[in-house]
Formats: structure tokens, C-alpha cells, sequence
């Protein structure tokens, strides 16, 4: 089967340092993406990662240790405008119009 | 802009009425999604094109049916549709297995 796991909530301050948790278990693995979506807005596009490690983008940056089945979203430098929906994607195979499987997001709220 | 424009925005039906969804791309894709967005559920997968070939159905009721005229353009047609469809519908396109670039949804109440 296919399963995406990641918190359903989250809480934070401007200017702190938050981390979102994904862990995953597919029938296979080519990449997984992260997406953020604002409410009533189409999901966009944050990071890719199909490697392990770091990829750091500004302000956010995504890990991921295919090992473990596992990534996180890192966002520093919170602003009130980071307050959306974190969805975890995962592609499982390479082959062309492979769906994205997505897990259920994290809400995350940014505070003052 | 996201290069996915769906229409229309917001749609109401009622269980007897017969609707169509449109999606246009303009990045150039070979590959179409339709997803269900409900409350507290993860993206649901219905419909996969690639090539214009549908790929994938995911076990999505006949009431719902896809139409792919060209590598650009995707429909959603509805009928006889149930209170529980009430959704965001979300159209994307991708090349290959890269990132996929969504539509800004439809969002559907069937009353």
C-alpha cells in the first residue's frame, strides 16, 4: 500500500525556526516533493528531493534519508504570511504521468 | 498565474444536473491530473492522462468522466452527482514525473 504520514497540525512565531515531519511508505520511490497551499488557493511548488540530503532554498530547505523513509521541511525565519497547508508528495515510479501520492498536510500558524 | 487555468471557480449543482469542468494548460505538459481535495483528506487522485492516454483511473465512480481532446486541455464531466462530491477539484499538469503545476481548483457543492 501507499502511506503518507505527517502532523496534522503545527504552531510557531515570527521569526522562529519550525520543522515538518514526512515519513512515507510506498511501492516505490522516484522523488518527493513538497507543496505549500494557502486556503482556497491552488497547491504550489516548494522543493524536490530524489536524493539524500539537504536541498536549501532561501528560507526553506527539505532533507530527505530514503533509508528511513523519512523528510522534513525546514522553514526559518517565519513570517505570518508562511501560515498554509505543508503537503508531503511522494512519485513512485519514473515512468511519465506517474501521479504525485500526497499525504493529508500539516496546518502550519504563524503567530506574532 | 500558474499556467493551469481551471473554470470555472466555483459551481453549484443539483443532483440531477449534467456540469463540465475545463482545465487548459499552457506550459507545454505531457501529462494531465484531476484530484478531489476534501476537508481533513489528503489529495485524491481520480484521473491521470498522459499523451492524451488516460493511464490511470482510480476507482472513481462512472459519474465522473474525463475527456482529453489534446495534450492541453482537460475536462471533468458530471452527472447525477451525490452531496458527498462536494469538493475542490484540482486540475495539474507535469512533463514526465516532474513537479506538478496545479489549477487554482473548482470549488463544487452539489445540493
Amino acid at each position: 500500500g501507499q502511506n503518507i504520514d505527517q502532523p496534522t497540525e503545527m504552531t510557531a512565531t515570527e521569526g522562529a525556526i519550525v520543522q515538518i515531519n514526512c515519513t512515507y511508505q510506498t511501492s516505490g520511490f522516484n522523488g518527493l516533493f513538497w507543496y505549500q497551499q494557502h486556503a482556497g488557493e491552488a497547491p504550489t511548488f516548494l522543493s524536490y528531493n530524489v536524493l539524500d540530503g539537504l536541498e536549501e532554498k532561501g528560507r526553506f530547505s527539505s532533507f530527505l534519508s530514503r533509508s528511513k523513509g523519512y523528510s522534513y521541511l525546514l522553514l526559518k525565519e517565519l513570517q505570518m504570511k508562511d501560515s498554509a497547508s505543508y503537503l508531503c508528495a511522494v512519485t513512485p515510479e519514473t515512468r511519465a504521468g506517474t501521479a504525485l501520492i500526497f499525504g493529508k498536510g500539516t496546518t502550519l500558524s504563524v503567530s506574532s | 498565474e500558474t499556467g493551469v487555468t481551471q473554470t470555472p471557480r466555483h459551481l453549484v449543482m443539483g443532483m440531477t444536473n449534467k456540469k463540465s469542468l475545463k482545465c487548459e494548460q499552457h506550459l507545454g505538459h505531457n501529462a494531465m491530473y484531476w484530484y478531489k481535495q476534501s476537508a481533513k483528506k489528503p489529495l485524491e487522485l481520480m484521473f491521470v492522462y498522459s499523451l492524451e492516454e488516460r493511464v490511470e483511473n482510480n476507482s472513481v465512480p462512472s459519474r465522473f468522466s474525463p475527456e482529453c481532446p489534446n495534450s492541453s486541455h482537460l475536462f471533468l464531466h458530471l452527472h447525477t452527482l451525490q452531496p458527498e462530491d462536494s469538493a475542490l477539484y484540482l486540475c495539474a499538469s507535469s512533463q514526465d514525473n516532474t513537479e506538478a503545476f496545479f489549477g487554482q481548483g473548482t470549488r463544487l457543492t452539489v445540493v
